[in-house]
C-alpha cells in the first residue's frame, strides 16, 4: 500500500465547491467497496459503500460512483466543508474473503 | 452506542519488551480484525477472527506477534520481544458476518481509535 503522509496526493478544494476523490482498483472480483474518511490521530470513519451490482449510490452530501468496466470509484462530497479535511481511503473485497484492501489515500485540504 | 474500544491509546516501551495491545468489538459483531498503519506501508491487515476463531493470519510480520480473541467481547494482539520497526499505530475493527448460500460475506468493518506504539 501506499505510504500515508508525506507522499499522499493532496487535492485543494475551496469551501462550498465540490470534491471529487478518485480510486482506481485492480482486482475485477472485488464485489463491495467502501470510502472511509480518516482524521488525523483517529481511525478510519465508514463514509459509504456501494456493492458492484449498483454504479451510484447517495448518502448525505455525498456520493460513490462505481465504473467496473474500467475499475473506477469515485467519492463526491457536496458543498466541502473545513470539516471535510482529512485523509480519503477506498477500500475493496469480495464479499467472501472478508479482507479489505486499502487504495492509496488522498488527502482533503479545504480551504477557507 | 460505544464503537470499537481500544487501549492503550498510546504506548511507548523498549525495545525487547512485551507489549499487550486490547480491543473490544461493537457488541453483536462477530468478526474483528486487527490493522497496522506506518507512513510507509499504509493500511495492512494482520488477521481477522470470525466468531472467536482466527481466519486468517497471513499479514501476521512474523512470530513476535501473536493475537488471541478469548470471547466474543475481548481481543488482544501481543508483540514479544517488541522491535523499533513495530512502531506503528494499531487499528481493531469490527463487523457482522453472515453465510449466504454457503458463503461468508462481511458487513461494513467499524474502526477504533487505534494504539500509537513507540518503541524505542
Amino acid at each position: 500500500g501506499e505510504s500515508v503522509g508525506l507522499h499522499l496526493p493532496t487535492l485543494s478544494v475551496q469551501e462550498g465547491d465540490n470534491s471529487i476523490i478518485n480510486c482506481a482498483y485492480s482486482n475485477s472480483a472485488s464485489d463491495y467497496f467502501i470510502w472511509y474518511k480518516q482524521e488525523s490521530g483517529k481511525g478510519p470513519q465508514f463514509i459509504i459503500d456501494i456493492r458492484s451490482n449498483m454504479d451510484k449510490r447517495q448518502g448525505q452530501r455525498v456520493t460513490v460512483l462505481l465504473n467496473k468496466t474500467v475499475k473506477h470509484l469515485s467519492l463526491q462530497i457536496a458543498a466541502t466543508q473545513p470539516g471535510d479535511s482529512a485523509v480519503y481511503f477506498c477500500a475493496e473485497t469480495t464479499g467472501t474473503a472478508s479482507k479489505l484492501t486499502f487504495g492509496t489515500g488522498t488527502r482533503l485540504q479545504v480551504t477557507l | 452506542d460505544a464503537g470499537v474500544i481500544q487501549s492503550p491509546r498510546h504506548e511507548v516501551t523498549e525495545m525487547g519488551q512485551e507489549v499487550t495491545l486490547r480491543c473490544k468489538p461493537i457488541s453483536g459483531h462477530n468478526s474483528l480484525f486487527w490493522y497496522r498503519q506506518t507512513m510507509m506501508r499504509g493500511l495492512e491487515l494482520l488477521i481477522y477472527f470470525n466468531n472467536n476463531v482466527p481466519i486468517d493470519d497471513s499479514g501476521m510480520p512474523e512470530d513476535r506477534f501473536s493475537a488471541k480473541m478469548p470471547n466474543a467481547s475481548f481481543s488482544t494482539l501481543k508483540i514479544q520481544p517488541s522491535e523499533p520497526r513495530d512502531s506503528a499505530v494499531y487499528f481493531c475493527a469490527s463487523s457482522f458476518s453472515g453465510f449466504i448460500d454457503s458463503r461468508l460475506w462481511t458487513d461494513t468493518q467499524y474502526f477504533g481509535p487505534g494504539t500509537r506504539l513507540t518503541v524505542l
